[in-house]
């Protein structure tokens, strides 16, 4: 089946920025959706991009989109202690099945 | 709209027991499903609907039963809790729109079987 890679866990510091990577298999990837869980609280969509995009900015968030290399990646410019969570990537190829990684813990050191 | 609303918020079961965790959304999503969330695996699909009357499998249902009777309403049966079945629950919901197919998740249900 298809598959979504993302490391577990990163740490940075307060101000730095934050990368977020993720690899996926599936070629037919249509929507790819960065996701945001905090602490005790349910997903929230955090930011996308379409596959015919290489890049979207949003205030202090990039994503940049590789499509030839399937690889994703969420920039957070000057992270905030609030930054802290677990953020998912998952891709979509037009249906209701969208394939999720497993979420990178994101710790923000004060 | 209160999007996803979930039901109980924290629920603590005997090895054996039934219960029934509630999902309703009041946005007319056709998509409804569930997922379960444990440290390092992500969240994995249980049960997902297409629209009411229609329900199917998804990576891990066993040990869990779904119904979807109206398109508001997707409830997840454990009919025999089981300490695997120790997780935290999210339902989710989905319709097609400007942002593909966008789940809109519900605050989740931590559940634990003793």
């Amino acid at each position: 089946g298809e598959d979504v890679e993302q490391s577990l866990f990163l740490s940075v510091r307060e101000g730095d920025s934050s990368v977020i990577n993720c690899t996926y298999t599936d070629s037919s990837s249509t929507y790819l959706y960065w996701y945001k869980q905090e602490p005790g609280a349910g997903l929230q969509l955090l930011t996308y991009i379409f596959s015919n995009m290489d890049m979207k900015q949003d205030q202090r968030l990039t994503v940049l989109l590789n499509k030839k290399d399937k690889h994703l990646s969420l920039r957070i410019a000057d992270t905030q202690t609030g930054d802290s969570a677990i953020y998912f990537c998952l891709s979509g190829a037009g249906s209701y099945q969208l394939t999720f990684g497993k979420g990178t813990k994101l710790s923000v050191i004060p | 709209n209160a999007g996803v609303t979930q039901t109980p918020k924290f629920q603590v079961l005997k090895t054996g027991q039934s219960m029934t965790l509630q999902c309703a959304q009041d946005m007319n999503h056709e998509y409804m499903s569930w997922y379960r969330q444990d440290p390092g695996m992500g969240l994995r699909l249980i049960h997902y609907s297409v629209g009411a009357g229609i329900t199917d499998q998804g990576e891990v249902p066993n040990g869990y039963n779904v119904s979807r009777s109206t398109t508001e309403d997707f409830p997840l049966r454990l009919l025999s809790a089981a300490p695997s079945q120790t997780s935290v629950y999210f339902c989710a919901s989905s319709t097609p729109g400007e942002r593909g197919y966008e789940q809109y998740f519900g605050p989740g249900t931590r559940l634990t079987v003793t």
